[in-house]
């Protein structure tokens, strides 16, 4: 079965420090990974995705992610965080020869940034 | 695109009381899921429907949760009876090709 692991439960981080929240995945397939945010009180927001080809990723909010496939990992990188990054940031998966659409959701990283 | 549509955003019922919440998806899209949020155990897939059918509904806690979606562009998810722990925020997205969005939510509030 397919799984989701973000190691890092919970950072703090100051302003202008810079962001990498890990993300690793099993599965061996051709996988679709995305991070979702959520600011507090709202709603998961897509940042960004990789289906293929270049395998470093730009999203909103000058967030970035890295595909490695050898260490099935996709972390997420920022490289001057800001007060208004305080959120909980949530790494997905989805892969499969029958692609079912289902999304598979790590258990979250809650960001806090100190102004 | 107004984006996915749920109602209410907010529910406050008495244990024991049917609460049903509603989804619109975005236009077009061909997956429907239901999620639940709890501080304790995070964000939990209760059900995802492909082209108006149920395809996984072993996310769905108890007998007591149930979901339809009749049509391309309306879903509820009913509780009957509800229980305190039930109080979660309840999340509709949609998708077409994989990316999911999500709607505002349901903060749902069983006393």
């Amino acid at each position: 079965a397919q799984s989701v692991s973000q190691h890092n439960h919970h950072v703090i981080l100051s302003e202008a420090a810079s962001l990498e929240l890990g993300c690793n995945y099993s599965y061996g397939g051709t996988v679709n990974l995305f991070w979702y945010v959520q600011y507090p009180g709202q709603h998961l927001q897509l940042l960004l995705k990789y289906f293929s080809g270049d395998p470093l990723v730009k999203g909103i909010k000058g967030f970035e992610a890295e595909f490695i496939k050898s260490k099935f990992s996709f972390n997420l990188r920022k490289p001057s965080v800001q007060w208004s990054d305080t959120a909980e940031y949530f790494c997905a998966v989805n892969g499969g020869s029958s692609n079912t659409g289902k999304l598979i959701f790590g258990q979250g990283t809650t960001l806090q940034v100190k102004p | 695109d107004a984006g996915v549509i749920q109602s209410p955003r907010h529910e406050v019922t008495e244990m024991g009381q049917e609460v049903t919440l509603r989804c619109k998806p975005i236009s077009g899209h061909d997956y429907l899921f239901w999620y639940r949020q709890t501080m304790m155990r995070g964000l939990e897939l209760l059900i995802y429907f492909n082209n108006n059918v149920p395809i996984d509904d072993s996310g769905m806690p108890e007998d007591r949760f149930s979901a339809k979606m009749p049509n391309a562009s309306f879903s509820t998810l009913k509780i009957q009876p509800s229980e305190p722990r039930d109080s979660a925020v309840y999340f509709c997205a949609s998708s077409l090709s994989l990316t999911q969005y999500f709607g505002p939510g349901t903060r749902l509030t069983v006393l």
